[in-house]
């Protein structure tokens, strides 16, 4: 969606690896999350962040870090990738309630762990 | 422990008439509903929301309401169009805090011509 994009798109990569995905916004928005989404589970929250350098723990944020250094960008890393990683992972930007409109999610980026 | 639960994980309906996707919740907590609609290889994008203090919003064929005593929602599309055809999902947060959403497990709904 114009606005938030993430990178790379698909990534295979080995166990073991570290991996790190990229979402980037132009909106200035001060709130930044990760999810993930699994069949049967919808989508999960892994981090979220509600300023530069302030962040926190999602519901599923175990093998997983993030970092906001600043704005525009939330940069979420897996720390040594593992099977269970294998996901589809959003990026979502929020301005806060007033808009009334909720997030506005990024494209994806589909990993697979091999 | 599911906060937010989609029950019917499809949902097949012919076009023209009326779908129905249902949720619940179990956090007394939450304030604020919203719908998403997703299609394959793309993110989730906002379709319609209400706040605890309304039990119905619409917005144009679609129309969501609250049964907050029951801690219940539902999305009524109508007429239901082919376009309609994506996952659906339900979404609840608190106002209050870092405004962080809780999502349901999703329904696939599929319009058959």
């Amino acid at each position: 969606d114009a606005g938030i994009t993430q990178s790379p798109r698909h990534k295979v990569t080995e166990t073991g690896t570290p991996v790190t995905l990229r979402c980037h916004q132009t909106e200035n928005h001060r709130y930044m999350y990760w999810y993930r989404q699994d069949p049967g589970h919808g989508l999960r929250l892994i981090h979220y962040s509600y300023g530069v350098k302030d962040t926190d723990k999602g519901e599923v944020s175990d093998g997983y870090s993030v970092s906001r250094s600043k704005t525009e960008d939330f940069l979420l890393t897996l720390e040594s990738a593992t099977s269970s990683q294998t996901s589809v992972y959003f990026c979502a930007i929020s301005g806060g309630w007033g808009s009334s409109y909720g997030y506005t999610f990024g494209s994806g980026t589909r990993l697979t762990v091999v | 422990d599911q906060q937010v639960k989609q029950n019917s994980p499809s949902l097949s309906v012919q076009e023209g008439r009326i779908s129905i996707l249902n949720c619940d919740y179990t956090n007394s907590m939450f304030d604020y509903f919203l719908w998403y609609k997703k299609y394959p290889a793309e993110g989730p994008t906002f379709l319609i929301s209400i706040s605890s203090i309304k039990d119905k919003n619409e917005d144009g064929r679609f129309t969501v309401f609250l049964n907050k005593s029951a801690k219940h929602l539902s999305l009524h599309i109508v007429p239901s169009q082919p376009g309609d055809s994506a996952v659906y999902f339900c979404a609840a947060s608190s106002i209050q805090g870092a405004q962080k959403l809780v999502f349901g497990q999703g329904t696939r709904l599929t319009i058959n011509p």
